[in-house]
């Protein structure tokens, strides 16, 4: 079973305008990840943030966390068309479990040149 | 450096057959995990694989089983085939430094239809 819910499960967006995608999840976490994946491919990793963490940044992305809200977002900016691909969020328990992935549904974003 | 792969990239078979997908981790790594995608949804943990014993697993029956090699590479092997596992079958690797596992890189997956 998913862990969380992704919103929105579509986004279509012009060039240059900013994405944003929301991840909410239901237990705790020793770190929540988002990855990229084009056309069914594999994944890509994009950033990870720890739960200590409330907001990391890797270029263009922007990433939040609230653990009180069990829940993050990714910001993309100044999207491109290239940017256009599934976004998943992906929580690691830690601990014994460490290093297993429980992802969302993943939000599928389109940007229109 | 190779990363991780897999094999074959497509492969289509009929119910009640056996399915074996293969996967080389990242030069360096130990460990494998694998994940099932359907269609148009996240991907599911199966199991993990390190120092050749499945450490975890995720709620897949008994039909899903693995194996690792002293090499770390990887098999999947799916028996008795049903329509619903036609998906993508992903595979990850890792290493685990310390008690801890890094970050988890991803293959190019193997994509199963079931007829």
């Amino acid at each position: 079973s998913q862990q969380g819910e992704e919103d929105p499960q579509a986004l279509s967006i012009q060039e240059g305008e900013n994405a944003t995608m929301n991840c909410s999840y239901k237990t705790s976490i020793n770190n929540l990840q988002w990855y990229r994946q084009n056309s069914g491919r594999g994944l890509v990793h994009l950033i990870l943030i720890r739960s200590n963490e409330r907001e990391k940044h890797s270029g263009r992305l922007r990433v939040t966390l609230d653990t009180s809200k069990k829940s993050s977002s990714l910001l993309i900016t100044a999207s491109r068309a290239a940017d256009t691909a599934s976004y998943f969020c992906a929580t690691d328990a830690g601990g014994t479990s460490g290093s297993r992935l429980t992802f969302g549904e993943g939000t599928q974003l389109t940007v229109n040149p | 450096d190779a990363g991780v792969t897999q094999s074959p990239t497509h492969l289509i078979k009929t119910r009640g057959q056996q399915v074996t997908l293969r996967c080389s981790p990242k030069s360096g790594h130990d460990t494998v995990s694998w994940y099932q995608q359907a269609l148009g949804q996240g991907p599911q943990f199966i199991f993990q694989y390190y120092e050749e014993e499945e450490r975890q697993r995720g709620n897949f029956p008994d039909r899903f089983s693995g194996h690792q090699f002293p090499n770390y590479s990887s098999e999947l092997n799916v028996n008795a085939l049903l329509l619903g596992d036609s998906a993508l079958y992903l595979c990850a690797s890792s290493l685990r430094l310390a008690g801890v596992w890094g970050e988890l890189f991803f293959g190019e997956g193997s994509r199963l239809t079931v007829l």
